[in-house]
């Protein structure tokens, strides 16, 4: 079964209105971490957003936001403002199992292409 | 310099050729890693090290050959590969071995577009 479901193959805005960017998890530890990532053309992975399983407080980094509902596992992205750069893939990865024992791991969704038109 | 850097950007091989890829952290990172990212599939963790030891070999096929001389620098020797393997296989390295835990994402570099004929 996939741990990270991102149900959005491509999603299209027009420039400076918000979009949201789904993404389901499945987990049954109760610590774990959930990130967002972005992917231009360019093929560099970019760290944009993190949300920690026990945060009581959506993340918030500049235009992008999590919408973190813990008992849906879901952890949804949403950017406001778009802009053109915004275009790009986006990953959402959850990270399982504790930190200090070094058994993490890091499990990545297909990911969700963003268009962004003018 | 800054981050993470991979070369070649682009690569076409051979299945008979031997080749290698290179990453270099400028980060100060203690742990290392190989992804691969083929098309319409997540990303999958090939390799994993932490202060030159490897820590994880998820099931990688002997064809791929990692090398850790130090923690700024890893290696993926490629050796007989299969078309198969075409695909972006990125580098990225994280402070410590947390996998991307609180103030400790991974960190990526570009990527090197690996196409096997």
């Amino acid at each position: 079964a996939q741990k990270i479901t991102q149900t959005q193959p491509g999603m299209f805005v027009q420039e400076k209105e918000a979009v949201t960017l789904d993404c389901t998890y499945d987990t049954s530890d109760q610590s774990y971490g959930l990130f967002w990532y972005k992917q231009p053309s360019s093929g560099e992975m970019i760290f944009l957003i993190y949300q920690g399983s026990y945060d009581e407080q959506n993340a918030t980094e500049g235009r992008y936001s999590l919408n973190f509902q813990k008992a849906r596992k879901s952890a949804n992205l949403v950017i406001s403002a778009s802009q053109l750069g915004d275009s790009a893939m986006y990953f959402c990865a959850m990270r399982e199992g504790e930190p200090e024992g070094g058994s993490e791991k890091l499990v990545f969704g297909k990911g969700t292409k963003l268009t962004v038109n003018p | 310099e800054t981050g993470v850097t991979q070369t070649p950007r682009h690569l076409v091989m051979g299945m008979t050729n031997k080749k290698s890829l290179k990453c270099e952290q400028h980060l100060g990172h203690n742990a290392m890693y190989w992804y691969k990212q083929s098309a319409k599939k997540p990303l999958e963790l090939m390799f994993v090290y932490s202060l030159e030891e490897r820590v994880e070999n998820n099931s990688v096929p002997s064809r791929f050959s990692p090398e850790c001389p130090n923690s700024s620098h890893l290696f993926l020797h490629l050796h007989t590969l299969q078309p198969e393997d075409s695909a972006l296989y990125l580098c990225a390295s994280s402070q410590d071995l947390s996998y991307g835990g609180r103030g400790s994402p991974l960190h990526f570099g570009n990527g090197t577009r690996l196409t096997v004929t």
